[in-house]
């Protein structure tokens, strides 16, 4: 059974820096994209960063390009989400999520998520 | 960015309804549509992918349609772990981006 399990959401104040870590296991880790995808309250899904296979490429939403970093660590089954100069507006919870390309159809989805992790940013 | 619309942001249903939503791209994403289902407090659950494809485990009732810049999800027959909200998302273009979402509850 595939099982993305996130941690490290607490309350940081503006300006500060976090760490989220997801978990994977119940698949190989090593042969997928994985992402982070995030919800501010009561709004919807924001695509945030995606990383490939050999952490050889990343890429990022505009908003949040020079302050957060992704990286994985294949050997511990692991992706992190670096957050440095936080602000309100990154309060959200954060999706780990696998990237899929289904070669039939040749489009990427999201096929398993996280149950997720609260970053709230506030003073 | 290409921008997602899901009009109307909420609809009310009943059980054993038939249930149509509506996503429009602001331009072309030929069939690099994905749909959502998300219910309070959980993570988002993949239904249809690629405008039509239905995954793996998820019930036939949910289907979907369309292509270039209009698409639906329809749930033929609505049941009451249906009431949630729907999101879609096109994976076309970098960053791949999600409509606003639709919430369907109990009329």
């Amino acid at each position: 059974e595939v099982q993305l399990v996130e941690s490290g959401g607490v309350l940081v104040q503006p300006g500060g820096s976090l760490s989220l870590s997801c978990a994977a296991s119940g698949f190989t880790f090593s042969y997928y994209w994985m992402s982070w995808v995030r919800q501010a309250p009561a709004k919807g899904l924001e695509w945030v960063a995606t990383i490939k296979q050999d952490g050889s490429e990343t890429y990022f939403v505009d908003s949040v390009k020079g302050r957060f970093t992704i990286s994985r660590d294949n050997a511990k089954n692991s992706l992190y989400l670096q957050m440095n100069s936080l602000r309100a507006e990154d309060t959200a919870v954060y999706f780990c999520a696998r990237d899929e390309f289904g070669y039939d159809t040749a489009s990427w989805t999201f096929d398993y998520w996280g149950q997720g992790s609260l970053v709230t940013v506030s003073s | 960015d290409i921008q997602m619309t899901q009009p109307p942001s909420s609809l009310s249903a009943s059980v054993g309804d038939r249930v149509t939503i509506t996503c429009r791209a602001s331009q072309s994403i030929n069939s690099y549509l994905n749909w959502y289902q998300q219910k309070p407090g959980k993570a988002p659950n993949l239904l249809i992918y690629a405008a039509s494809s239905l995954q793996s485990g998820v019930p036939s009732r949910f289907s979907g349609s369309g292509s270039g810049t209009e698409f639906t999800l329809t749930i033929s027959g609505l049941q009451p772990e249906d009431f949630a909200t729907y999101y879609c998302q096109q994976s076309y273009s970098s960053p791949f981006t999600f409509g606003p979402g639709t919430k369907v509850d109990i009329k």
